[in-house]
């Protein structure tokens, strides 16, 4: 079946601008996490879903960072105001609920100039 | 100080060659622990996950975890060319929280 998929794979954007990140998980897997991960580091998290409800969104960095997932399903990533700083590859990943099994997907590099 | 050390390497190795990757953490919460693949501008892959102390054999690749010494090991037997790549270490709690921790990743290159 499908793995995980994210789009766009590359987005290049200015300071200050918004962008939207979008994850399409695993059918059947309840739980999505959003990573970020930074050149030559591991994956850091940011945001966990179970459902619908962000069950800990401790490693989202400030209040310009923000994911949705309305019907359960897809979530959305969202940075307002990018900072240069906000440059990192953005990992999605899902499983079954309690599983360790976590399936990642390609991940979007997103480019801050 | 982070809460998983893992060297960056790089690490070479000919190929055939035992390969020995580490990980150290701080948190002894942690009871889960596994091992991804990450090949160059690709998703992390899981291989191995094992749950408090002990070995976990599977194919060439055994993971052995020591809680009291708070040390994590993945070796690679006959390593081949296509083992080249990033291994991450990551590692969980127990409960409802599910999110991993991970290390910076060892980049490991088999030679032929």
């Amino acid at each position: 079946g499908a793995g995980v998929s994210q789009t766009p794979s590359n987005k290049v954007t200015e300071k200050g601008k918004y962008v939207e990140l979008r994850c399409d998980p695993i059918s059947g897997h309840t739980a999505l996490y959003w990573y970020r991960q930074s050149l030559g580091q591991g994956p850091e998290f940011l945001i966990y879903f179970q459902g619908t409800g962000a069950a800990d969104d401790s490693g989202l960095p400030n209040d310009r960072f923000f994911a949705v997932r309305p019907e359960g399903s897809v979530s959305t990533l969202k940075i307002q105001r990018t900072e240069r700083g906000d440059s990192a590859v953005y990992l999605c990943a899902s499983s079954i609920s309690g599983s360790n099994e976590q399936y990642f997907g390609p991940g979007t590099r997103l480019t801050v100039t | 100080q982070k809460e998983v050390e893992q060297d960056p390497g790089p690490l070479s190795v000919p190929e055939g060659a035992i390969v020995s990757l580490n990980c150290t953490y701080s948190n002894s919460a942690f009871q889960y622990f596994m091992w991804y693949r990450q090949y160059s501008r690709k998703g992390p892959e899981l291989l191995m996950y094992t749950y408090s102390s002990g070995n976990k054999e599977d194919g060439r690749f055994t993971a052995q975890v020591d809680k009291s010494s708070k040390y994590i090991s993945l070796f690679i037997r006959d390593s081949q060319p296509s083992d080249s790549a990033t291994y991450l270490c990551a590692m969980r709690t127990t409960g409802t929280a599910s999110k991993l921790t991970f290390g910076t990743g060892t980049r490991l290159q088999v030679t032929l």
